[in-house]
């Protein structure tokens, strides 16, 4: 069964240091998502991507955060400074539509700033 | 805005015993509406959703209807396991599409 993958599972970086987590969404997908969670709170949005562009944004996705679709196959989320309170699980996920059907996650990557 | 609201945990029960956990929702217009669960240590899986009024989902035992004149969606299983311990959360995706919003979330725990 097609699944979405992400990497690395667990990240340890230093405060005002850049990150990119990487996530593989499902091929014949069009829609990407970037969630976070922070420990012992809500799943929240942080960004949509659609036709090689984002097309709704949180204001926690502030200009600190980029995603990016390098490849085709890649959907990546790029944090250029971290902060203590970006210490999070990051959830990809991907769909075929936007609208009924279910959105696919991954695994997460769990982000952790010194 | 769109907001949706979980039953606070965690949620303790004895194998075989009824489960609810109840959600509810605030919306404009005819959302679409989920349940997924978050076994320890995984990312997050569709359970079950329903997509308009008086839709039941349903999916390993669990069902759900969605009730727009109480703006409820409440999970309901009538004998929990041990393996279905987990953190549920209620999701919606609003009229226009695209993201999900989800509650906060509710820890079950199933003992033997």
């Amino acid at each position: 069964e097609p699944e979405v993958t992400q990497t690395p599972s667990h990240q340890v970086t230093q405060m005002g240091q850049e990150v990119i987590l990487r996530c593989v969404p499902i091929s014949n997908h069009l829609y990407f998502y970037w969630y976070r969670q922070i420990l012992g709170q809500k799943v929240e949005f942080l960004v949509s991507f659609y036709n090689n562009e984002i097309s709704e944004k949180s204001e926690i996705f502030d200009d600190q955060f980029s995603v990016e679709r390098p490849d085709g196959s890649n959907f990546t989320l790029k944090i250029r400074s971290t902060k203590l309170e970006d210490s999070a699980m990051y959830f990809c996920a991907s769909g075929q539509d936007s609208h009924t059907n279910e959105q696919f996650f991954g695994p997460g990557t769990r982000l952790t700033v010194l | 805005g769109n907001s949706v609201t979980q039953m606070e945990g965690p949620v303790t029960l004895s194998e075989e015993a009824f489960l609810t956990i109840n959600c509810t929702y605030t919306a404009t217009g005819y959302p679409s509406l989920f349940w997924y669960v978050q076994y320890p240590g995984e990312g997050l899986q569709l359970l079950l959703k329903a997509t308009k009024a008086d839709d039941k989902g349903s999916n390993k035992g669990f069902e759900a209807t969605y009730r727009k004149e109480t703006t409820s969606f409440h999970l309901e299983k009538g004998s929990v396991q041990v393996s279905d311990s987990a953190v549920y959360f209620c999701a919606l995706r609003g009229n226009q599409g695209g993201k999900l919003i989800f509650g906060q979330g509710t820890e079950l725990s199933v003992k033997p």
